[in-house]
């Protein structure tokens, strides 16, 4: 079982719509939750980070972290074409590259 | 405030042969990681250097190997290359080896032929 799922999309949506990606993860000792987005030809970017259950607003992005379902999740609110590119989530238990597991990536096309 | 650089950024190899990636970390950073992204797949950790060791490492052979100097840039090489290791080589930089808020660069994608 891999530590954390991510449906890989592709997801099209108009300018201006609710988007809301998910991730699954496995193991209950995973307590930072963290989304990087990533343009084409381009490294990833931290995006959002929290930590144990919750929300976390910044500006049009909300993530939100259920423990008990082992599920995040990013939600972006009157998306924009500069929105377009693909969404890693990831999960660590402690500090340290090694410990973090990257799912597979969500890549979004926002259509104007 | 210059972020993570790498190069070079495109590179095409044959089988067999040998690469080197570079790479330099951001400014005031110490610690470099570098990262395999597969097409369609998120990264997988290859190792993390920290005061010139190599502090951690991924399950890779022992073919992908790398080095750090003392002004903190890194290396990573990649002996007798393989149709499976063409992918996008990422290098990520945090200020000390047990961050994981990571600054990572634009990669440098190897295709081998």
């Amino acid at each position: 079982q891999k530590e954390v799922e991510q449906d890989p999309g592709p997801l099209s949506v108009p300018e201006g719509a609710i988007v809301s990606l998910n991730c699954t993860y496995s193991n209950s000792a995973f307590q930072y939750f963290m989304w990087y987005r990533q343009y084409s030809r381009k490294g990833p970017e931290l995006l959002m980070y929290t930590y144990s259950s919750g929300n976390k607003e910044d500006g049009r992005f909300t993530a939100q972290v259920d423990k008990s379902s082992k599920y995040i999740s990013l939600f972006i609110r009157d998306s924009q074409p500069s929105d377009s590119a693909t969404y890693l989530c990831v999960v660590t238990r402690s500090g340290g590259a090694n410990n973090l597991f990257f799912g597979t990536g969500t890549r979004l096309t926002v259509i104007p | 405030d210059a972020g993570v650089t790498q190069s070079p950024t495109h590179l095409i190899k044959t089988r067999g042969q040998q690469v080197t990636l570079r790479c330099s970390p951001k400014s005031g950073h110490d610690t470099v990681s570098w990262y395999q992204q597969a097409l369609g797949q998120g990264p997988q950790f290859i190792f993390q250097y920290y005061e010139e060791e190599e502090r951690q490492r991924g399950n890779f052979p022992d073919r992908f190997s790398g080095h750090q100097f003392p002004n903190y840039s890194s290396e990573l090489n990649v002996n007798a290359l393989l149709l499976g290791d063409s992918a996008l080589y990422l290098c990520a930089s945090t200020l000390g080896s047990g961050a994981n808020v990571l600054t990572f660069g634009a990669g440098s994608r190897l295709t081998v032929l």
